[in-house]
């Protein structure tokens, strides 16, 4: 059981290129989603999905697409990186239902764009 | 849209002392509070949460206490020790929108 899984640990990107982060999960989970890490700002929500076919934007799409084809599947695309977009990023999963389940973290990626 | 201000953002105590942690949400249908935990290059642990139903939870060194006429959830860590130091962030959710939205986190500093 591997948990929440993401690839790769690290990426360089330049300005305008754009790249897939990728983000399996083991669990079953109906719910996914991603989030980025910023110093002095916490966790803020990019997009999320509560099932295969399904996905919705959070506090800070912009820039973002992710699609959910599969559960156990939930990649996040940079269309155009920006330096903006230079930052940790945690995809987690977990349960749905009536009674919320806790969060489960991947490792996290860890951008950079020049 | 929904908020959730947490305070301080960074907590020095002796080791040995106890540590409190506050948190504010603004959506009053919020009915789930996680707390995590995160230490230096790793991913955020979940601690311990409650449930809109109760008022208080313990487990061991750690507890948690929910108010929800004003709103507000606390972390309270006793006897802390060196291994408790981490980056902390409170969270608040609600039934069917499962939009998780995060404190800006508290750095805990526990000084031998």
């Amino acid at each position: 059981n591997a948990g929440v899984t993401q690839t790769p640990k690290f990426q360089v990107l330049k300005t305008g290129q754009s790249m897939t982060l990728q983000c399996a999960q083991d669990m079953n989970h109906e719910y996914m989603s991603w989030y980025r890490q910023d110093p002095g700002m916490g966790l803020r929500l990019i997009h999320y999905s509560v099932g295969a076919g399904i996905t919705d934007q959070g506090e800070v799409p912009n820039g973002y697409n992710v699609s959910r084809s599969t559960t156990e599947d939930f990649p996040l695309r940079l269309l155009s990186a920006a330096p903006s977009q230079t930052s940790v990023y945690f995809c987690a999963s977990s349960y749905t239902g009536i009674l919320h389940s806790p969060l489960h973290f991947g490792n996290g990626t860890r951008l950079t764009v020049t | 849209g929904e908020n959730v201000e947490q305070h301080p953002s960074t907590l020095s105590v002796q080791e040995g002392d106890s540590a409190v942690i506050k948190c504010t949400y603004s959506d009053s249908a919020s009915n789930y509070f996680p707390w995590y935990k995160q230490e230096l290059g790793k991913r955020p642990q979940l601690i311990i949460d409650i449930r809109s139903n109760v008022g208080e939870k313990k487990d061991q060194r750690i507890a948690v206490t929910l108010n929800k006429t004003a709103k507000h959830f606390s972390l309270h860590i006793t006897e802390t020790q060196p291994e408790d130091s981490a980056v902390y962030f409170c969270a608040a959710t609600t039934s069917g929108t499962y939009k998780y939205i995060f404190g800006t986190g508290t750095r805990l500093k526990v000084l031998a």
